[in-house]
């Protein structure tokens, strides 16, 4: 039971360039979230899944687009990657929103 | 406006004492509050939670009280060992189906 990953651990893109994050859980939740953290800033919503076939805008979500592959996936892209963007990125899941999440280890991501 | 407050960014205490994190909300429709640990370079943990209908409640060293009338919870960890030493996140959580994080408070446990 991996619990949730995320790949790739670390990535350094060029302004403009653009990357997808993968996020994967084996927990059979329902809901899964992107979560950026900056320093003195917490951790950030940016785009959320209630459930398979559904995304929502959190509180940051400009710049970013999600996928929600099916119940176990859900990826984040950046089209255009700026240097604001450098940040890491936490992707997290849950059985019931409100309630516990589990996160993944994150992906440290610097734009240049 | 932050509806999730933790007003101190950083606590140091010595080994073996006590270590009480405070959490301010704003939102009287969030019925249930978690802390999580993070340690560098690893995704946060879930350490601890309590719905609103209590008031405390234990997990070994650690011990969450919640104010509903003040809006405001705590974390106490006693006895405070080195290994505890983390950045510390209270969320609230509520019918909006979302967890609000605050922005943490990093604890050092000195031996």
């Amino acid at each position: 039971n991996a619990g949730v990953t995320q790949t790739p651990k670390f990535q350094v893109l060029k302004t403009g360039q653009s990357m997808t994050l993968q996020c994967a859980q084996d927990m059979n939740h329902n809901s899964m979230y992107w979560y950026r953290q900056d320093p003195g800033m917490g951790l950030r919503l940016i785009y959320y899944s209630a459930s398979e076939g559904t995304t929502d805008k959190g509180e940051v979500p400009n710049g970013y687009n999600v996928s929600r592959l099916n119940k176990r996936e859900f990826s984040l892209r950046l089209e255009s990657a700026a240097p604001s963007q450098t940040s890491v990125y936490f992707c997290a899941s849950d059985q019931r929103g409100g309630r516990e999440q589990y996160f993944g280890p994150g992906t440290r991501l610097t734009v240049t | 406006d932050q509806q999730v407050k933790q007003n101190s960014p950083s606590l140091s205490v010595q080994e073996g004492r006590i270590s009480i994190l405070n959490c301010d909300y704003t939102n009287s429709m969030f019925d249930y509050f978690l802390w999580y640990k993070k340690y560098p370079a690893e995704g946060p943990t879930f350490l601890i939670s309590i719905s609103s209908i209590k008031d405390k409640n234990e997990d070994g060293r650690f011990t969450v009280f919640l104010n509903k009338s003040a809006k405001h919870l705590s974390l106490h960890i006693v006895p405070s060992q080195p290994g505890d030493s983390a950045v510390y996140f209270c969320a609230a959580g509520g019918s909006q189906g979302n967890l609000i994080f605050g922005k943490g408070t990093k604890l050092s446990v000195k031996p």
